[in-house]
């Protein structure tokens, strides 16, 4: 089983709807959760953290942690062209956290 | 503040030449990580540090080196290159606490033929 799980995609959806991106983890003492995107040719950006159960809304952004079932999601609502790009999950593995692994990534296609 | 640099930007090795990978970052950040990113692909973890004299393998160290002597650099060895480590190298830092995010550097795209 990978650490990091993710749906590769491709994620396509209209201008103006909910994107729903998905990641499970393996290491069920894991603290600490993050989204970055990343658009082609350039490095990760971070968009969102999570370190609690239930939900963290940033902007047009939520965050889902859900750790008994070892499950993160980002949602991203009226999505956008400039939303298309791929979305890296990443999770602090361990109780120390010292060991940060990254998800396969999901490309999200956004049509205008 | 220039963050996290990474040189050289690009690089083109012949099969069995060495090289490293340079990373500095001037944050102050105790811990340090190199992943390499095929196409397509997501990043997958080759070494790590928690401070200086202090590193660990990630998911994939065949074939890598590292070391590091200073809190800022941490440079990462390519010994006998091989097809197979074609990819980008990107560096990264982040603060002690388990709940920091890590801030990349802008990769490095290494190419051997």
């Amino acid at each position: 089983q990978k650490e990091v799980e993710q749906n590769s995609g491709p994620l396509s959806v209209p201008e103006g709807a909910i994107a729903s991106l998905n990641c499970t983890y393996s290491d069920r003492v894991s603290q600490s959760f993050f989204w970055y995107r990343q658009y082609s040719g350039k490095s990760p950006e971070l968009i969102m953290s999570i370190y609690s159960n239930g939900d963290k809304e940033d902007g047009r952004f939520t965050a889902q942690l859900n750790k008994a079932s070892q499950y993160v999601s980002l949602l991203i609502r009226d999505s956008q062209p400039s939303d298309s790009a791929t979305y890296l999950c990443a999770v602090n593995m361990g109780a120390g956290g010292f060991k940060t692994i990254f998800g396969a990534g999901t490309r999200l296609f956004v049509k205008a | 503040n220039a963050g996290v640099t990474q040189t050289p930007k690009f690089r083109i090795l012949k099969i069995g030449q060495s090289m490293t990978l340079q990373c500095t970052q001037d944050m102050n950040h105790n811990y340090m990580y190199w992943y390499r990113q095929d196409p397509g692909m997501g990043l997958k973890l080759i070494y790590y540090s928690v401070g200086a004299g202090i590193t660990d393998k990630g998911e994939v160290p065949n074939g890598y080196n590292v070391s590091r002597s200073t809190t800022e650099d941490f440079p990462l060895r390519l010994e006998l290159a091989a097809p197979s480590q074609t990819s980008v190298y990107f560096c990264a830092s982040r603060g002690g606490s388990r709940a920091y995010e890590q801030y990349f550097g802008p990769g490095t795209r290494l190419t051997v033929t």
